[in-house]
């Protein structure tokens, strides 16, 4: 079956760490990988998109990798502070057709001072 | 620039009703995408339309409707609600044939009683 996973439990790190979020996928072969932020009440935030081509990908503090043969993304949030605390949501998207992005369903980041 | 927005901000409802949920699109995107965001899960693609045509669905019953207006804004419309209906709705908008990114509002949340 398909799947996405990330993961379920709270990540918590001190202020100035690096965050590494996981995003593991099953049984699918996305053109695209996207990185969302969502904060408690509100929509997602887009942060990044990496496509099935490119390794890596970075934006100021974040960093996001792509390995389409394990199937997996890692996303990197360096010198991490309290404001990055949020859930962080990976989302697979498809070539063709239309923009249907399917999500995982989040891990929660705690940025501790 | 004005992002997307969404009403009403929150929504109860009983079971077996009707409800419609609006949507306007972020200035310049003519894409706009519907998600079903349960607690503690990712949003799921309900339907996204373009050029006023569901131009792609998901795995949703026929008692999930849509449209879009010309001037791009949308309408959610859920018939015969159900209790499992109750989540946070989200509308999002993109350019389509440009950047894959999708704008996010901030949501409807509505409880089915």
């Amino acid at each position: 079956s398909q799947k996405i996973e990330q993961n379920s439990e709270a990540l918590n790190i001190q202020e100035g760490k690096t965050a590494t979020l996981t995003c593991n996928y099953t049984n699918y072969s996305p053109a695209y990988l996207q990185w969302y932020r969502q904060d408690p009440g509100r929509g997602p935030v887009f942060l990044l998109l990496i496509r099935e081509n490119e390794k890596e990908k970075r934006k100021e503090r974040l960093k996001v990798t792509f390995d389409t043969t394990l199937k997996q993304s890692l996303f990197h949030i360096t010198a991490s502070q309290p404001a990055d605390s949020a859930t962080y949501l990976c989302a697979l998207l498809f070539s063709g057709g239309y923009n249907k992005l399917i999500f995982g369903a989040g891990t929660r980041l705690a940025v501790h001072p | 620039e004005t992002g997307v927005t969404q009403s009403p901000t929150h929504l109860i409802k009983t079971r077996g009703q009707q409800v419609t949920l609006r949507c306007s699109s972020q200035s310049g995107h003519n894409t706009v995408s519907w998600y079903q965001q349960a607690l503690g899960q990712g949003p799921q693609f309900i339907f996204q339309y373009y050029r006023e045509e569901e131009n792609g669905r998901g795995n949703f019953p026929p008692r999930f409707s849509g449209l879009q207006f010309p001037n791009y804004s949308s309408e959610l419309n859920v018939n015969a609600l159900e209790l499992d209906d109750s989540a946070l709705y989200l509308c999002a908008s993109s350019p389509l044939g440009g950047a894959y990114e999708q704008y996010f509002g901030p949501g409807t949340r509505l409880t089915v009683t």
